[in-house]
């Protein structure tokens, strides 16, 4: 069965630089979390898209911001990274009045 | 907002033993979910359980929603199973984590 799709799977970048996830969900998947999962914590909600508009957000700074497009699909862009961005970025997805999340692999993102 | 905590933080076992791992949370749910994030990072769905048992293999799961808590049940453990369980309560698909629990298993 077809997964949440994430790219890249792994980013370094430097101090100050911009960085863009992407996050295929599932087919007929219309709506989109992303997480943030920084070393030996647990997963936070970052923001949520449903059917192209955002449905729900939580702590997200506002160097990040986020949408998803008509396809589905969403990219997280975050800009002026600083090193404590460093993290696990999960995308989830669900379907239309589905509650069960699925998680992609995530991205690794290192900031040096 | 919701509470998660997850017992007992960590856990040691020797092959072969059973485990239970427990989840409490603070608020009404419809959504709770349990899964394995292993040593490469990757979050491994195991259960979508908001109420009742639920079995997969060596692996079961149990929700009593009216008290609040979930049981994850781990028998006849193996190294593979070594990692951190996380179980995840909320509202639809927006999940709120609890710290997780650190589970090794030695051969």
């Amino acid at each position: 069965a077809a997964g949440v799709i994430q790219s890249p799977r792994h980013l370094i970048k430097e101090k100050r630089e911009t960085a863009t996830l992407k996050c295929y969900p599932i087919p007929r998947h219309d709506t989109v979390y992303w997480y943030q999962q920084g070393p030996g914590q647990d997963p936070q909600f970052l923001i949520s898209f449903y059917e192209k508009m955002q449905s729900d957000k939580g702590s997200i700074p506002d160097r990040f911001s986020a949408q998803q497009f008509s396809d589905y699909h969403s990219e997280l862009n975050m800009s002026s990274l600083e090193l404590g961005d460093s993290a696990l970025y999960f995308c989830a997805s669900s379907k239309q009045g589905g509650v069960e999340a699925f998680f992609g692999q995530g991205t690794r993102l290192t900031v040096v | 907002g919701i509470q998660v905590e997850q017992s007992p933080p960590d856990l040691i076992l020797q092959e072969g033993a059973n485990s239970t791992l427990r989840c409490n949370f603070s608020d009404s749910v419809n959504n709770l979910q349990w899964f394995h994030q292993n040593p490469w990072g990757q979050l491994i769905n195991l259960f979508y359980i908001p109420s009742g048992t639920k079995q997969n293999g060596r692996l079961s799961a149990t929700t009593v929603a009216t008290e609040r808590y979930s049981l994850l049940y781990i028998s006849s453990s193996q190294t593979t199973d070594s990692g951190v369980y996380f179980c995840a309560v909320g509202a639809n698909s927006k999940l709120t984590f609890g710290k997780g629990i650190t589970l090794s298993v030695r051969p």
